[in-house]
């Protein structure tokens, strides 16, 4: 099946510091989801994007949806100490939603 | 409720016994999804349901797991003979129609210890 490898695992910096993780895929998607997942809870959506090229940002938020529709980026700009978590991409492939293909994961700390 | 409600928050089962997962969606949610999230890993579709329709269930890993969603609303994810691979957190999430650009709202999960 479709496999999505995010990178990196896991990242410690310092609050202040600019954010890259990114997500690649052995086959395309249509759409291209960023989530966030605090310890106990249920993944938070982010950013969504739709077209290939496409760059969208939410707040200190930026992510692109790359040309080749086999990967994606997401930039967290000055972070802060609530920025800790586990961001995910997902890929949808087909028109439903809801039924998508995660990553295993970045986990973010910051440092106050 | 205002979000998706998940019971119980944690289960923890014997190996063989029979589980029953409860899934409240958001209030006039038509689609409903279930996840599993083994740990330090991301979540793996399991089923979909559109209001009491059962379209999807490719992601089921064995005839052990059974969902339902009979007034379609309300949602019970079934595991029989509860095996030590079925530990893991699991996930529901509902949005509110079935379309292409509809945001997913997930429950906080019910995390299934099997011993």
């Amino acid at each position: 099946g479709q496999q999505l490898n995010q990178s990196p695992q896991s990242m410690f910096i310092q609050e202040g510091e600019d954010v890259s993780m990114n997500c690649t895929s052995s086959s395309i998607f249509n759409t291209w989801l960023w989530y966030k997942q605090d310890p106990g809870e249920g993944p938070v959506l982010l950013i969504a994007l739709y077209k290939a090229g496409e760059l969208t940002s939410n707040g200190r938020l930026t992510a692109q949806f790359g040309i080749t529709r086999k990967d994606s980026f997401l930039n967290i700009s000055a972070s802060i100490p609530s920025d800790v978590g586990i961001y995910f991409c997902a890929g949808q492939l087909g028109t439903n939603a809801g039924k998508s293909t995660f990553g295993d994961g970045t986990t973010l700390t910051v440092k106050p | 409720g205002a979000g998706v409600s998940q019971s119980p928050r944690y289960k923890v089962a014997k190996r063989g016994q029979d589980v029953a997962l409860r899934c409240d969606p958001i209030s006039g949610h038509v689609s409903l999804f279930w996840y599993q999230q083994a740990l330090g890993q991301g979540p793996e579709f399991l089923t979909y349901f559109q209001n009491e329709a059962q379209l999807d269930k490719s992601g089921l890993p064995s005839d052990r797991f059974f969902a339902e969603r009979p007034e379609g609303s309300v949602s019970t994810l079934k595991i029989q003979r509860t095996q030590q691979e079925d530990s893991a957190v699991y996930l529901c999430a509902s949005s509110l129609v079935a379309g292409s650009n509809e945001k997913l709202f997930f429950g906080s999960g019910t995390q299934l210890s099997v011993l």
